[in-house]
């Protein structure tokens, strides 16, 4: 059956650092994969989309890699800053039904 | 601004008591989704709709349902809620007409307790 694994750790790190956010998948071809912003009892936020054909995408301090070989996607904040302390989603998909995974904390201390 | 209304937030019930959430949206986005989500698990679709064609997750419970009665809102409605329905309930819309774009726009959720 189809898996989607992301850190179940939280990742903690210091204000200015950059954050490295893994998403891994199995038994799935994905033609897209996104990734989500969720804060404490708020409801998801899109943030990036990468296709399958696609290795690498910015936005800001944001970047997104996917790598079809490995299966598994890479998310990175630089610059990182304690407002960027959230959960964080993928979401794989290969139609207008994304399938989740359970997210990633993510903890950027002053 | 446009965007995707949840009422209410905080919706307390009793076991066996049925409930209804609903959902509202300015987006005009043809795609309406439900998920449930229990802490620091991911996302689990409920239904879909494209336009008012409705798609059930085949491990759905019965004891959820859905209705839209129009583009704009949704409403899902747990017949009798148990304790294990406490949760947090989001709703997504999603543009599939002639500009697709690529993301879902959520609510921000309603938490359900269950007593």
């Amino acid at each position: 059956s189809q898996k989607i694994e992301q850190n179940s750790e939280a990742l903690n790190i210091q204000e200015g650092k950059t954050a490295t956010l893994t998403c891994n998948y199995t038994n799935y071809s994905p033609a897209y994969l996104q990734w989500y912003r969720q804060d404490p009892g708020r409801g998801p936020v899109f943030l990036l989309l990468i296709r399958e054909n696609e290795k690498e995408k910015r936005k800001e301090r944001l970047k997104v890699t996917f790598d079809t070989t490995l299966k598994q996607s890479l998310f990175h904040i630089t610059a990182s800053q304690p407002a960027d302390s959230a959960t964080y989603l993928c979401a794989l998909g290969g139609s207008y039904i994304p399938t989740f995974g359970r997210g990633t904390s993510l903890i950027v201390h002053p | 601004d446009a965007m995707v209304i949840q009422n209410p937030r905080y919706q307390v019930t009793q076991f066996g008591k049925p409930v209804t959430l609903s959902c509202s949206q300015t987006l005009n986005h043809n795609v309406m989704y439900w998920y449930q989500q229990k802490s620091s698990q991911a996302p689990k679709l409920l239904f879909h709709y494209y336009d008012k064609d409705f798609n059930n997750e085949a491990d759905t419970p019965d004891n959820f349902q859905s209705r839209r009665p129009n583009t704009s809102f949704c409403f899902l409605d747990i017949r009798s809620p148990g304790l294990g329905d406490a949760a947090m309930y989001l709703c997504a819309t999603r543009d599939r007409g002639e500009r697709v774009l690529d993301e879902q726009f959520f609510g921000p959720g309603t938490r359900l307790t269950v007593l």
